[in-house]
């Protein structure tokens, strides 16, 4: 939403088409990491996680992918659909600690 | 089963004056967190309770207090608000045996 700012890079993709979110992150320790949806005026919204030890998970309609060796995450969506619009972000957590290091995020729009 | 909540979901504050924004969660977790999230930036952690009675500073900590009040509820409280501290402020919590953190609707506080 508007509070997340005005200059997120964005993604434009037709309705239908697959979409492809990345995200790279510097700290080798992290071993879990999180991709959040955030809608406009909402909270970041949990949807697919991922532990250091797997390269790859599948949900619905989303995968997750894990590169550990370049460290880089990335998020396929599906079928993109007109309610996919939002900011997504990843998140990764190192190991034995409670702090969460957060992306700025991508923008993604669904084109009708 | 809400989730996270919090209030109030709006405030204007001016200089000087104090406020506690509120958050509780029904999911029995054991940690809470505290995090704002500012245009350009991604969230960034305040303060957070590793487990009831307990409550550490994260990364940007100053203006701020908290109260871990019991399992459920967590505040935080801005005891002389500025202007740098407009913002959306979100509050998480993750279960026992789980690192997945789940975030509230947030407040958007703005002080003039």
């Amino acid at each position: 939403g508007e509070s997340v700012g005005l200059h997120l890079p964005t993604l434009s993709v037709q309705e239908g088409d697959n979409s492809i979110i990345n995200c790279a992150y510097s700290n080798s320790a992290s071993d879990y990491f999180i991709w959040y949806k955030q809608e406009s005026g909402k909270g970041p919204q949990f949807i697919i996680d991922i532990r250091s030890n797997m390269d790859k998970r599948q949900g619905q309609r989303v995968t997750v992918l894990l590169n550990k060796t370049v460290k880089h995450l990335s998020l396929q969506i599906a079928a993109t659909q007109p309610g996919d619009s939002a900011v997504y972000f990843c998140a990764g957590l190192g190991s034995g600690t409670y702090k969460y290091i957060f992306g700025t995020g991508t923008r993604l729009k669904v084109l009708a | 089963n809400a989730g996270v909540t919090q209030t109030p979901k709006f405030q204007v504050l001016k200089t000087g004056q104090s406020m506690t924004l509120q958050c509780a969660q029904d999911m029995n977790h054991n940690s809470m967190y505290w995090y704002r999230q500012d245009p350009g930036m991604g969230l960034r952690l305040i303060y957070y309770s590793a487990s009831e009675g307990t409550t550490d500073k994260g990364e940007v900590p100053n203006g701020y207090n908290v109260s871990r009040l019991n399992k459920r509820e967590f505040s935080l409280r801005l005891e002389s608000a500025a202007p740098s501290q407009t913002s959306v402020y979100f509050c998480a919590s993750s279960g026992q045996g789980t690192d997945t953190q789940y975030f509230g609707p947030g407040t958007r506080l703005t002080v003039l």
